[in-house]
This record gives structure tokens, C-alpha cells and sequence, in this order.
């Protein structure tokens, strides 16, 4: 079993949709939680971090469940331009992270 | 004002023939990561260095080395490139180790093994 899983999709929704992701992950030590976004053939880029108490950032909603080892992602109204793919990482106390394989996304016109 | 700096991004290589990949970075970090990304997986760790320190992650195959000569280069070497080996190679750095570090990406070297 993957320490970090993710429906890999692709996840096909119009501009303007609301679409969610998760994230399970199975190692309880596990410190911080991100998500990083990947543009195709490109560096993952830091997207947000995710708090137990839930952070926004604009379109974005980042949810953490300790007790289910479940982590979440909403983008509202999404746009064209969020499409990319969308890591789950999680962090152990060394500092080492920890990538799901990825849930890729295409907004269409 | 690229941090971190990939280079060559695109690298060709003979199966068998060594290749060397390099990273800079110019934000005096402690710690300087290579991750290997095969095509639709997730990055995976390959090791790290935390200045002068070396620590290779256990499933890291003996094929992969680096180098850190100073506190803004590190090199991964490849000694004998597999078809297997294709692959984006992604450099990363900390300013330190820990949970609450971010790490910072390069843009990556896409490497082809013929």
C-alpha cells in the first residue's frame, strides 16, 4: 500500500465547476501536509499548505482530518488555467516528503 | 531570479554511458534534494544532502551518486544509464531539515536513455 494515495483521475469539469480531491494517508507520525500543483512536464510548485483547522486561499480550500488521515482540496469557480495535476504531500518529522501519485485536472471551456 | 537552477534540461544519453546532471542554487540553503519522477508516478526521493552530509534513502539503487562540492552545487551521477532510468530528475532545497521546511523545486532535467 502507498504511504500517500490519490485517485489519479483525470478529473474532466467545466470553467466555473466546484471539484474536490483526496488524499489518505496511512502513517500516523506524518507532521505537515501540502499540496503542490504540477503543470505538465514542470516542477511541483508549492500550492498550500493544509491545517487542521482548514485554510483558505482565494478559489482554494485546503481541509486536514487527522483522525481519518484524510486530506482534501476544493477549488472553486474553477478556471482554464487550473488544470494541472495536484500532489498530496505529507511530511514525517525528518523533513522528507512524502508524494501521492498525483490527481490530474482539466477545466474545459 | 531562478533559486534553483536545472542544467542541462533536456539530456540524451547511450545506454551504459555515464551522465552527469547538475543543480545550483543561489539561496545558501543547508539541504539539497534529488527526486526522480517517472512519467504519471509520484517524485520519489533518491537522497539528500545536508551540507557536506550525504544520506542516501534505502531503495536507492547504487547506479546514482552525487556530489556537493560547495554549498551551491550538487551533482547526481549516473554511472551506467538504464532504460529504466528515464525519467525527470528534480533538484530541491531547504534551508534546513525539518517538517515545517519548504522545499524549492527546479525546474527538473527530463533525461532519455537510447
Amino acid at each position: 500500500r502507498k504511504e500517500v494515495e490519490q485517485d489519479p483521475g483525470p478529473f474532466n469539469v467545466p470553467e466555473g465547476a466546484t471539484v474536490a480531491f483526496n488524499c489518505t494517508y496511512s502513517n500516523s507520525a506524518s507532521q505537515s501536509f501540502f499540496w503542490y500543483r504540477q503543470d505538465c512536464r514542470k516542477e511541483p510548485k508549492l500550492l498550500m499548505s493544509v491545517y487542521s483547522s482548514g485554510n483558505e486561499d482565494g478559489r482554494f480550500t485546503a481541509q486536514l482530518n487527522r483522525a481519518s488521515q484524510y486530506i482534501s482540496l476544493l477549488i472553486r469557480d474553477s478556471k482554464l488555467s487550473d488544470s494541472a495535476t495536484y500532489l498530496c504531500v505529507v511530511t514525517r518529522n525528518t523533513g522528507k516528503l512524502i508524494f501521492g501519485q498525483g490527481t490530474t485536472l482539466q477545466v474545459k471551456p | 531570479d531562478a533559486m534553483v537552477i536545472q542544467n542541462p534540461r533536456y539530456q540524451v544519453t547511450q545506454f551504459g554511458k555515464p551522465v552527469t546532471l547538475s543543480c545550483s542554487q543561489t539561496l545558501n540553503h543547508n539541504v539539497m534534494y534529488w527526486y526522480q519522477q517517472k512519467s504519471s508516478q509520484a517524485p520519489k526521493l533518491l537522497f539528500h544532502y545536508y551540507d557536506k552530509d550525504f544520506n542516501n534513502e534505502a531503495d536507492t539503487p547504487d547506479n546514482f551518486q552525487s556530489r556537493r562540492p560547495n554549498t551551491s552545487f550538487c551533482f547526481l551521477d549516473i554511472r551506467s544509464p538504464g532504460l529504466g532510468d528515464a525519467a525527470m530528475y528534480l533538484c530541491a532545497t531547504s534551508r534546513d531539515l525539518g517538517q515545517a521546511e519548504t522545499q524549492y523545486f527546479g525546474p527538473g532535467t527530463r533525461l532519455l536513455v537510447l
